[in-house]
């Protein structure tokens, strides 16, 4: 069975600072996909990164980083010097590479990051 | 540029009234979702249509009813809905089915059912 564990409920931070959301998830197939998700407080979830199983590589975009770790079944969210406008919910899903017909993602509870000026 | 739209952002009906939420997408897409996201759980997958065929019903209640008369158009129709039914209902589409898709969302309709 899938499941996405995000055990921080809720951050707070101070502006610049930097902040790692974590993301632990429990798969049965060797091929699946990782995503990120924020949803700021118009609503919307936005798509942040995509991650294929065999691709270990970290990634660096901006202020955002994000980590991959199979041996730990992790992949933490890293926002460097945040901002205020980081403030938002942030998701941690799950894909397995069977599913067809239709994305079925299962996602995390999320974690509310605020970030204070 | 909102790729899709969904209507109305808030929604305040009694457990006796028949409403529906309309979602849109403007992005050409194949397959349309709609989650439940309620305080504290994870966002839930109620149903997915694929080409305008329903192929996901995740043991929802038929007090939920959705209708996709075309690729570009999405609802969920309500009726006699229960208070544990309020939530932000969201919307979202993607190019095609398969697991690495990413999922274009709307901004929800906030559902309050007193």
């Amino acid at each position: 069975a899938q499941k996405v564990t995000q055990a921080q409920t809720e951050i707070s931070v101070v502006e610049k600072e930097d902040v790692t959301l974590d993301c632990v998830y429990e798969t049965r197939d060797t091929t699946y996909y990782l995503f990120w998700y924020k949803q700021p407080p118009s609503g919307e979830l936005v798509f942040l990164i995509r991650r294929n199983s065999f691709d270990e590589q970290n990634e660096i975009s901006g202020r955002y980083s994000w980590n991959f770790q199979k041996s730990t079944s992790s992949f933490n969210f890293t926002i460097t010097a945040s901002q205020v406008v980081d403030s938002a919910v942030y998701f941690c899903a799950l894909s397995e590479a069977e599913n067809t017909g239709f994305q079925k993602l299962v996602f995390g509870t999320g974690t509310r990051l605020l970030v204070s000026p | 540029e909102t790729g899709v739209t969904q209507t109305p952002r808030h929604l305040v009906m009694g457990m006796t009234n028949k409403k529906s939420l309309k979602c849109e997408q403007h992005l050409g897409h194949n397959a349309m979702y709609w989650y439940k996201q309620s305080a504290k759980k994870p966002l839930e997958l109620m149903f997915v249509y694929s080409l305008e065929e329903r192929v996901e019903n995740n043991s929802v209640p038929s007090r939920f009813s959705p209708e996709c008369p075309n690729s570009s158009h999405l609802f969920l129709h309500l009726h006699t809905l229960q208070p544990e039914d309020s939530a932000l209902y969201l919307c979202a589409s993607s190019q095609s089915g398969g697991a690495e898709e990413k999922l274009f969302f709307g901004s929800g309709t906030q559902l309050s059912v007193l």
